[in-house]
């Protein structure tokens, strides 16, 4: 079985852009969660949707939005991006709404210019 | 900001010696989690130790999680090179949002053959 995949693994932007990462779970899980992992930190919590509705939300600006299809997958939005947003998104998903094991996609690493 | 510091922040031993890491948290916890990151790739799960569990073994892990202290310890037995790794503890906070988790700063261990 195919694990969480992400696309796309690495970008280039420019401040100012907006940019679109895209998240698939694994099959028959039904929560996908956002993470952004600043280089030597450890990930912080973005967004949680379950069955299409935003389970939970991290402290990060407005300018971050997310959605979940209804085939599960799910969408982070950046929108004005900041030099300050260069890092590592990771996705990850669970089969349900409680936070038991996630299992992490490899991330897409942004690098803002 | 993160609710968990590890310590120590990096550590280094030879191939067959114990690795102990550390971590502290703030807030009462359902259950800690600790995941490994290879090179700044996505996350594996490695082991969940439940608040009413004090001592949990996966293999040649041993974790143990006193919440009085509101502290837990991942130990390595055996190294090997192949451990070579940055280790996360990670909260899942009482009332927490979602399916949030509370990553620390991670503690990077290098095992020299």
């Amino acid at each position: 079985d195919a694990g969480v995949t992400q696309s796309p693994t690495h970008l280039i932007k420019t401040r100012g852009q907006q940019v679109t990462l895209r998240c698939s779970p694994i099959s028959g899980h039904k929560s996908v969660s956002w993470y952004q992992q600043v280089l030597g930190q450890g990930p912080q919590f973005i967004f949680q949707y379950y069955e299409k509705e935003e389970r939970g939300r991290g402290n990060f600006p407005d300018r971050f939005s997310a959605r979940q299809f209804p085939n599960y997958s799910s969408e982070l939005n950046v929108n004005a991006l900041l030099l300050g947003d260069s890092a590592l998104y990771l996705c990850a998903s669970t089969r349900g709404g409680y936070t038991g094991e996630l299992f992490f996609g490899e991330g897409s690493r942004l690098t803002v210019l | 900001s993160q609710q968990g510091e590890e310590d120590p922040q990096a550590l280094s031993i030879q191939e067959g010696e114990n690795a102990t890491m550390n971590c502290s948290y703030k807030t009462s916890i359902n259950n800690l989690q600790w995941y490994r990151q290879n090179s700044g790739r996505g996350l594996v799960h490695l082991i969940l130790i439940r608040s009413n569990e004090r001592e949990k073994h996966s293999g040649r892990l041993r974790v143990t999680l006193d919440t009085s202290k509101k502290s837990s310890s991942l130990l390595i037995t055996a190294s090997r090179a192949a451990d070579t790794a940055s280790y996360f503890c990670a909260t899942d906070a009482i009332n927490n949002a979602g399916n949030m988790l509370t990553f620390g700063g991670g503690t990077r261990l290098m095992v020299k053959p």
